[in-house]
């Protein structure tokens, strides 16, 4: 079944403007990652925040998460249309052999 | 380059023919996955190696075969594929427990005619 679920699905915005994207999940979780992946390529891990964790910062990246309503937020300030990606949540859950991932959100920053 | 190089990068095959995708890591991980991109579908995890070894199947066609000779080279043997196989097939490694994340390969395009 999938863990994580992306909210929303497609997300377009000025540049400039912030970009927030949720993650949602079902089980006990180790930690959570987030993906950026451009069109057609591999996934680039972004920022991986531990269960234990609340809130990390990386540049311009905030994530936060929420172990008791099992959901994860993915903060883009100041967005720049280079940031135009898909970005995947994923989440390392003790007996499972490796990252189950989201669908993705698609964001379209506009110049 | 990310340090996972995956080829061929495209790849066009009918569906009695025999290919291979090739995946390559020089970062000292010793964990290597097999993911398959479909659109607008999740990632589905296909394959886990620890240390040269299968650590998960996770219910794949056997028309999908993979290869993990040492901790650096990984392999996924196609034949007899389908035209629902057509897909970004991504490659990934990771140090034992993943804890720094996953390192992705840019990908192979398969098409199956």
């Amino acid at each position: 079944s999938q863990q994580g679920e992306e909210d929303p699905q497609a997300l377009s915005i000025q540049e400039g403007e912030n970009a927030t994207m949720n993650c949602s999940y079902k089980t006990s979780i180790n930690n959570l990652q987030w993906y950026r992946q451009n069109s057609g390529r591999g996934l680039v891990h972004l920022i991986l925040i531990r269960s234990n964790e609340r809130e990390k910062h990386s540049g311009r990246l905030r994530v936060t998460l929420d172990t008791s309503k099992k959901s994860s937020s993915l903060l883009i300030t100041a967005s720049r249309a280079a940031d135009t990606a898909s970005y995947f949540c994923a989440t390392d859950s003790t007996g499972r052999r490796a990252l189950t991932f989201g669908s993705g959100t698609r964001l379209q920053v506009q110049p | 380059e990310t340090g996972v190089t995956q080829t061929p990068r495209h790849l066009v095959m009918g569906m009695t023919n025999k290919k291979s995708l090739k995946c390559e890591q020089h970062l000292g991980h010793n964990a290597m996955y097999w993911y398959k991109q479909s659109a607008k579908k999740p990632l589905e995890l296909m394959f886990v190696y620890n240390f040269k070894e299968q650590t998960e199947n996770n219910s794949v066609p056997s028309r999908f075969s993979p290869e993990c000779p040492n901790s650096s080279h990984l392999f996924l043997h196609l034949h007899t594929l389908q035209p629902e196989d057509s897909a970004l097939y991504l490659c990934a490694s990771s140090t034992r427990q993943g804890v720094y994340g996953y390192t992705f390969g840019s990908g192979t395009r398969l098409t199956v005619v």
